[in-house]
């Protein structure tokens, strides 16, 4: 079954620390990876997506298939980017993670 | 264009009574999804449509649950009756191209159901 795994609810970090919001998925093809963010009380909107390897706002995601990864990254973080994070593998409909809340604090 | 729109935005409703949600995707955008987030499961997939014809509709929870897309432009989401564990968010989000790659989705600003 496809699936989408995001093993930390919570991740708290001080402003200017790293930040890795950690991302499994279980899939035997070519997955389609995504990032999506949700900001308090505001719509998901896409943060990036793997084909594109972009960094948005600072972050990174890197597809990592031999461990079946696609990991969020960010050097430094920001108190703006306090928000709910979602992983999400595209097959035909998006299978979301369960979420990773980060809280970056001053 | 104004995203995909949801309404309403916030319902408080009694049990047993019905809930109807409703969402105007995007236009232009064929692939229609509806979701239900909550703190413990997170983001669900309940059902989606493709052309108006819905594709997979396993994670609607139960019979409670129906959803319609009549034309492009509108779909319902209906609970009948309503129970205070359907209460959460309600998200609806459309794409344009279903079952393609890269498609991102766009996500309405949901419907939060309280149901007591």
């Amino acid at each position: 079954a496809q699936r989408v795994t995001q093993p930390e609810k919570l991740l708290s970090v001080f402003k200017g620390a790293p930040v890795e919001l950690k991302c499994n998925y279980s899939y035997s093809g070519s997955p389609e990876l995504f990032w999506y963010v949700q900001y308090s009380r505001q719509r998901l909107q896409l943060l990036l997506r793997h084909i594109s390897r972009e960094s948005i706002k600072g972050f990174t995601a890197d597809l990592n298939k031999g461990e079946t990864s696609f990991h969020l990254k960010k050097p430094f973080a920001q108190e703006e980017d306090s928000a709910m994070y979602y992983c999400a593998l595209f097959r035909g409909k998006l299978i979301f993670g369960q979420g990773t809340e980060l809280s970056v604090k001053p | 264009d104004a995203g995909v729109i949801q309404s309403p935005r916030h319902e408080v409703t009694e049990m047993g009574q019905e809930v109807t949600l409703r969402c105007k995707p995007i236009s232009g955008h064929n692939s229609l999804f509806w979701y239900r987030q909550t703190m413990m499961r997170g983001l669900e997939l309940l059902i989606y449509f493709n052309n108006n014809v819905p594709i997979d509709d396993s994670g609607m929870p139960e019979d409670r649950f129906s959803a319609k897309m009549p034309n492009a432009s509108f779909s319902t989401l209906k609970i009948q009756p309503s129970e205070p564990r359907d209460s959460a968010v309600y998200f609806c989000a459309s794409s344009r191209k279903g079952g393609q790659m890269n498609s991102e989705a766009f996500f309405g600003q949901g419907t939060r159901l309280t149901v007591v």
